[in-house]
């Protein structure tokens, strides 16, 4: 167990939906971090969070938003989903800038 | 933006036998890890390795931050150290992101 906690493991869902995916970090760590995993693109990053505060934006459609809460867990939204938007998507924490990430265990979407 | 170059692509295996995969990248880094993606699709992290040498068991880590690569050993090897293994950097002074190579997928077969 990374410390990274992610749910749901699995969510399968239809295309023009909405889901919500959740992440709590490593007790301690103030940053986190979202990443998509496709086949076709690799793994990419989306969005960090620093404290409760949007700290950097990485390739994030807008139809994808995120928010970090004060108690630091982070929940990533994504709607009017499409068949490309089937990915493992990743949360990764750290304490800082420049320290380590711990990954969580990831939440694998599939939109049919 | 930063390149990060990971060799070879694939790797095939017999267990026990030795292996080195490196990660070359483009600009000057503040973070290297080196992160093992088991079949389960779950991402382990190996190694914080910005400079200088770890080492973990049967795995170790080299990254020479002057000449901008990294290596990663693995001896040994079992059926279990199957799957990808990515390299990921930080860019110094750049954004918080890491930024991933493409991975190598090692297959150790029994």
């Amino acid at each position: 167990d990374s410390g990274v906690t992610q749910t749901p493991k699995h969510l399968i869902t239809a295309t023009g939906q909405r889901v919500t995916l959740r992440c709590s970090p490593r007790s301690g760590d103030l940053s986190v971090y979202w990443y998509q995993q496709s086949l076709d693109q690799g793994l990419q990053f989306l969005i960090q969070y620093y404290n409760g505060e949007e700290r950097a934006k990485g390739n994030i459609l807008e139809r994808f938003s995120a928010q970090q809460f004060p108690d630091l867990h982070s929940e990533l939204n994504l709607s009017s989903l499409e068949l490309g938007d089937s990915a493992l998507y990743f949360c990764a924490s750290s304490l800082r800038t420049g320290n380590g990430y711990t990954f969580g265990s990831g939440t694998r979407l599939t939109v049919v | 933006g930063i390149q990060v170059e990971q060799s070879p692509p694939d790797l095939i295996l017999q267990e026990g036998a030795n292996s080195t995969l490196r990660c070359n990248f483009s600009d000057s880094v503040n973070n290297l890890q080196w992160f093992h993606q088991n079949p389960w699709g779950q991402l382990i992290n190996l190694f914080y390795i910005p400079s200088g040498t770890k080492q973990n068991g049967r795995l170790s880590a080299t990254t020479v931050a002057t000449e901008r690569y990294s290596l990663l050993y693995i001896s040994s090897s079992q059926t279990t150290d199957s799957g990808v293994y990515f390299c990921a950097v930080m860019i110094q002074g750049g954004s918080e992101k890491l930024v991933f190579g493409k991975g190598t997928k090692l297959t150790v077969n029994p």
